[in-house]
């Protein structure tokens, strides 16, 4: 099982629709969670950052924890072309300085 | 620019040469990681250092690879007697502080390592 998962895509939504990415992980001691948007050929950028169960909204941005079920999501409202990019899931163990990255998402916001 | 500098952007290695890549952190942060991407995968952990320590090298082959972060002047990874499979990006990212909550990674632009 991989530590973190996310399906590879590519998820396809119209402009202006929400798009929903997740993300699950299996080390139940995980405590940090980052999501990370990567453009083709570009460096990964930190989108949102999340520490506790709930939602945490940053503009257009959302996301999600829930410890229990070993799950993070991120919401994207009115989904916008440049969005189009691949999302990469991080998470950080316990006292570990180290981000376990996910394999990315590909998303494609279409006009 | 006060981001994190990797430098070359660009590199072409022969098999059997050896690779140099160079990152100078976030001005303030003294934490550094390096992560490997090949195509279609998502970023490996390689190594974590803070200056002139590994912190944590799990992540790296336990051959031809090696990192430092000296007193003065960027971190390098090394690549010795470089292979096909080698051939990656490499990103190195930095962040003030290492500890649990404070993972903030600012990420250099890479560099592309192809190897003949």
């Amino acid at each position: 099982q991989k530590e973190v998962e996310q399906n590879s895509g590519p998820l396809s939504v119209p402009e202006g629709a929400i798009a929903s990415l997740n993300c699950t992980y299996s080390d139940r001691v995980s405590q940090s969670f980052f999501w990370y948007r990567q453009y083709s050929g570009k460096s990964p950028e930190l989108i949102m950052s999340i520490y506790s169960n709930g939602d945490k909204e940053d503009g257009r941005f959302t996301a999600q924890l829930n410890k229990a079920s070993q799950y993070v999501s991120l919401l994207i409202r009115d989904s916008q072309p440049s969005d189009s990019a691949t999302y990469l899931c991080a998470v950080s163990s316990g006292t570990a300085s180290k981000l376990t990255f996910g394999t990315g998402t590909r998303l494609q916001v279409t006009l | 620019n006060a981001g994190v500098m990797q430098n070359p952007r660009h590199l072409v290695r022969r098999r059997g040469q050896e690779a140099r890549l160079r990152c100078s952190p976030v001005k303030g942060h003294s934490h550094v990681y390096w992560y490997r991407q090949l195509p279609e995968e998502g970023l490996k952990f390689m190594v974590y250092l803070q200056k002139e320590n590994i912190i944590d090298e799990s992540g790296m082959p336990k051959e031809r690879f090696s990192a430092e972060f000296p007193k003065e002047g960027p971190s390098i990874l090394r690549i010795q007697q470089v292979v096909r499979g080698d051939s990656a990006a490499y990103f190195c990212a930095s962040s003030r502080s290492g500890g649990s909550g404070a993972n903030v990674l600012t990420f250099g632009a890479g560099s592309r390592l192809t190897v003949l």
